[in-house]
């Protein structure tokens, strides 16, 4: 247990859907990262949270949001869902921001039918 | 624009001979440098890392060479076991205040 936690592991839904994935960072990680696995691709960075507040964007979709709550767990919402995205998701935490190592959940696999 | 790039998407070796990953960047503000292992349904896992000032870092049977001029760098293990049979991400980052950039991985099968 990597102390990242995750949630739903699975979820399975249909095209134009809205889901909502949960990540609860590690104890006393402030950073949390949200990451997409697409089939055959690397790990794309998403979107990042300090302490409640936004401070990185990546290759983020304007369908996808996510925020940061004050018990320092997060949410990603996707909306409109497409099946190409489909893929695994992936929350990591580190301690600070000058930390560089992440420590990783172990991701919530989304299905579009 | 890959950033991080891993040419190999997979690599086969016998146990107990070395297994050599290969990893090229283009940004040349990296200056912190990561190896992450990951299993089948589970996360990433930190495994070693490497900062710019250091060409070498060495950990058990896992060792990570940098060459910036060339800017390249290689995860070494040595010897390859079967339980070291994962995908490995290599991963940058310029400072610690940003996130890190991710290759695609390469999937290593170490067979016994």
């Amino acid at each position: 247990d990597s102390g990242v936690t995750q949630t739903p592991k699975h979820l399975i839904t249909a095209t134009g859907q809205r889901v909502t994935l949960r990540c609860s960072p590690r104890s006393g990680d402030l950073s949390v990262y949200w990451y997409q696995q697409s089939l055959d691709q690397g790990l794309q960075f998403l979107i990042q949270y300090y302490n409640g507040e936004e401070r990185a964007k990546g290759n983020i979709l304007e369908r996808f949001s996510a925020q940061q709550f004050p018990d320092l767990h997060s949410e990603l919402n996707l909306s409109s869902l497409e099946l190409g995205d489909s893929a695994l998701y992936f929350c990591a935490s580190r301690a600070g921001q000058g930390a560089y190592g992440y420590t990783f959940g172990s991701g919530t696999r989304l299905t579009v039918v | 624009d890959q950033q991080v790039k891993q040419n190999s998407p997979s690599l086969s070796v016998q146990e107990g001979r070395i297994s050599i990953l290969n990893c090229d960047y283009t940004n040349s503000m990296f200056d912190y440098f990561l190896w992450y292992k990951k299993y089948p349904a589970e996360g990433p896992t930190f495994l070693i890392s490497i900062s710019s000032i250091k060409d070498k870092n060495e950990d058990g049977r896992f060792t990570v060479f940098l060459n910036k001029s060339a800017k390249h760098l290689s995860l070494h293990i040595v010897p390859s076991q079967p339980g070291d049979s994962a995908v490995y991400f290599c991963a940058a980052s310029p400072s610690g205040n940003t996130p890190l950039v991710f290759g695609k991985g390469t999937r290593l099968s170490v067979i016994a």
